[in-house]
């Protein structure tokens, strides 16, 4: 079975830096895309990042570009997402998602870990 | 960016009844590439459907995906005590965007 767990999720104050990590497990991790997306408190889904299976090509909504970088470390099997210049309206809990196939068809998610939240205040 | 709208925001209904969710974009969907998640409280969501109508590995024959173009249907034919949860679609043929979602609740 699938498992991703997220982790680096802590409360930061405004303007402030942080950095979530996705272990990967029982797939193999360097050949599918992988995604965040995130929710905030009561409230729908949100895509924030996405990267393709090799780490070449990254992908954001305006909402994040600019602040946000994902990576990845296939050797690792473990997702990134460096997260620059936090506001209020960052809070959310981050979930890592694996994309169901290779290719543009397969930009839906399977699997997703079970969040790590990100409070930002001060 | 394609909009993704879902209806009603809430549906009340009993258990054995069916339950018809609707999603309609703001521009039609390429390849018809959406799908539906369920998310309970405190849990991550799941994939039910992709690409429209084809079933996730071991999501129950209850459920069911239609539709094309712009709009789009996720059915529960009977209503199980378990399906009362929210209810998200997901296109990604032009980048990726979720809808608002719909609850499931209990009547």
């Amino acid at each position: 079975e699938v498992q991703l767990l997220e982790s680096g999720g802590n409360l930061v104050q405004p303007g402030g830096s942080l950095r979530l990590s996705c272990v990967a497990s029982e797939f193999t991790f360097s050949t599918f895309a992988m995604t965040w997306v995130r929710q905030a408190p009561g409230k729908g889904l949100q895509w924030v990042s996405t990267i393709t299976d090799n780490g070449f090509t990254t992908y954001y909504p305006d909402s994040v570009k600019g602040r946000f970088t994902i990576s990845r470390d296939n050797s690792k099997s473990t997702l990134y997402l460096q997260m620059n210049s936090l506001r209020a309206e960052d809070t959310a809990v981050y979930y890592c998602a694996k994309h169901g196939s290779s290719g543009w068809s397969g930009d839906y998610f399977d699997s997703w870990g079970q969040g790590t939240l990100v409070t930002v205040s001060s | 960016e394609i909009v993704l709208t879902q209806s009603p925001g809430t549906l009340s209904l009993s258990p054995g009844e069916r339950a018809t969710l609707s999603c309609r974009a703001s521009q039609s969907v390429t390849r018809n590439y959406l799908a539906w998640y369920q998310q309970k409280p405190g849990q991550a969501p799941r994939l039910l459907i992709y690409a429209a109508s084809s079933r996730a590995t071991g999501i129950p024959d209850r459920f069911s995906g239609s539709g094309s173009g712009t709009d789009f249907t996720l059915t529960i034919s009977r209503l199980e005590p378990e399906d009362f949860a929210m209810y998200y679609c997901q296109q990604y043929g032009s980048a990726i965007s979720f809808g608002g979602g719909t609850k499931v609740e209990i009547k």
